[in-house]
């Protein structure tokens, strides 16, 4: 099993500009969700997913789009990328079917994501 | 809500030396208690957690936690550093589904 895999590992964007950071899991996970990681902050909740046609926003979701077409792939689009939005972001999935609170969570590398 | 505060953002021991990493955290319910730990370049992954039962945890890598409700502390711990330990580790909260909240991380650094 590759586990949680993300692409691109770096990227860098200049203002205004789209771009979607692509994950995917192979182990039937039905939850998956987006972190943002920033110096000081831990990990913060930008969406989630419970299952396939099904997401809802986390703590920071203000200018990120996701959607969950199969269980295995959850894109995270930024739509007009922000220096705000200067961060690492991790995705991650679990087994359970609700984002129960006592899941563990698997985490991809991360992509580190520099808006100019 | 909930929150975690993870006491020093730094933490700097010698080889085979005592680790102790302080998180506190606050909840209005009974909270389940999460560390990870990063590895450079690398993604979370789980060291223990603590949900129900037995308030002492053991996890991997020769670590362990113990929930204790009356200091609100969940403070990791392993008796004898190694070289490999050196890695950022997270303390993380969840009282519901789909809200974990995560500290703002430690780093560990092992001296030769």
């Amino acid at each position: 099993n590759a586990g949680v895999t993300q692409t691109p590992k770096f990227q860098v964007l200049k203002t205004g500009q789209s771009m979607t950071l692509q994950c995917a899991q192979d182990m039937n996970h039905e939850y998956m969700s987006w972190y943002r990681q920033d110096p000081g902050m831990g990990l913060r909740l930008i969406h989630y997913s419970v299952g396939a046609g099904i997401t809802d926003q986390g703590e920071v979701p203000n200018g990120y789009n996701v959607s969950r077409s199969t269980t295995e792939d959850f894109p995270l689009r930024l739509l007009s990328a922000a220096p705000s939005q200067t961060s690492v972001y991790f995705c991650a999935s679990s087994s359970g079917t609700s984002g129960s609170r006592a899941d563990t969570q698997y985490f991809g590398p991360g992509t580190r994501l520099t808006v100019l | 809500a909930q929150s975690v505060t993870q006491l020093g953002s730094h933490v700097s021991v010698s080889e085979g030396a005592l680790v102790l990493l302080r998180c506190n955290y606050s909840s209005s319910v009974p909270p389940y208690l999460f560390w990870y730990v990063q590895y450079p370049n690398q993604g979370l992954q789980l060291l223990l957690k603590y949900t129900t039962g037995a308030t002492l945890v053991k996890g991997i890598n020769g670590f362990e936690a113990e929930f204790k409700k009356s200091e609100t502390s969940f403070h990791l711990t392993k008796p004898s550093a190694h070289m490999s330990d050196a890695a950022e580790y997270f303390c993380a909260v969840s009282v519901s589904n789909n809200d974990m909240r995560f500290g703002a991380g430690t780093r560990l650094t092992v001296k030769p």
